[in-house]
């Protein structure tokens, strides 16, 4: 039962292009959305995440945008720079009180984005 | 400001040995959480504790494995009687409220023989 589902495995973009990462999840007791960036052999890192009130937010070269209704959201980076290459996990969150009163996060298989110089 | 300390980063354990990994939350975080990474896999939820209480252990297994986070020291992940399947990378991460977003150590590679 995949409950985030990161649809396309990579993604390969020129150097300052748009990069637009996609996530889809069946879940509606999810209340936020984060996203984390993983180099290999460390662990995720932090990037940005969006409130299920909210259907975008940004944060430098960094927005992501929520479409409640059809359970999507998306990660865009725009200007890429090849120092963006790394594997990106969409991660919601469930509400409090929720799955056993714990704000655990879901993740998706991730979407490994290579930026060529 | 150090970050969520994981030692070791690699375990080696032959089947039927015991695996213990340490997980030292950022200064200030009493939320940890634990996470399992299989290869060409996301991250899945196992445990999630605060200060001497056990809050979610939906995602452990329900043999074998045990978790604890003491009033001092660090989190211990412990799995008995390891077995081939439990070859994977362990993930750590602590926050200081549950609402806060959870930031991750480098992980503990455990292989088994």
């Amino acid at each position: 039962d995949q409950q985030v589902k990161q649809n396309s495995p990579s993604l390969s973009v020129q150097e300052g292009r748009i990069s637009i990462l996609n996530c889809d999840y069946t879940n509606s007791m999810f209340d936020y959305f984060l996203w984390y960036k993983k180099y290999p052999a460390e662990g995720p890192t932090f990037l940005i995440s969006i409130s299920s009130i909210k259907d975008k937010n940004e944060d430098g070269r960094f927005t992501v945008f929520l479409n409640k209704s059809a359970k999507h959201l998306s990660l865009h980076i725009v200007p890429s720079q090849p120092g963006d290459s790394a594997v990106y996990f969409c991660a919601p969150r469930f509400i409090p009180g929720t799955q056993g009163g714990s704000e655990k996060l879901v993740f998706g298989k991730g979407t490994k984005l290579t930026v060529n110089p | 400001n150090a970050g969520v300390m994981q030692n070791p980063r690699h375990l080696v354990r032959r089947r039927g040995q015991e695996a213990r990994l340490r997980c030292s939350p950022m200064k200030g975080h009493s939320h940890v959480y634990w996470y399992r990474q299989l290869p060409e896999e996301g991250l899945k939820f196992m445990v999630y504790l605060q200060k001497e209480n056990i809050i979610d252990e939906s995602g452990m297994p329900k043999e074998r494995f045990s978790a604890e986070f003491p009033k001092e020291g660090p989190s211990i992940l412990r799995i008995q009687q390891v077995v081939r399947g439990d070859s994977a990378a362990y993930f750590c991460a602590s926050s200081p409220t549950a609402q806060q977003p959870q930031h991750f150590g480098d992980g503990t590679r455990l292989s088994i023989l």
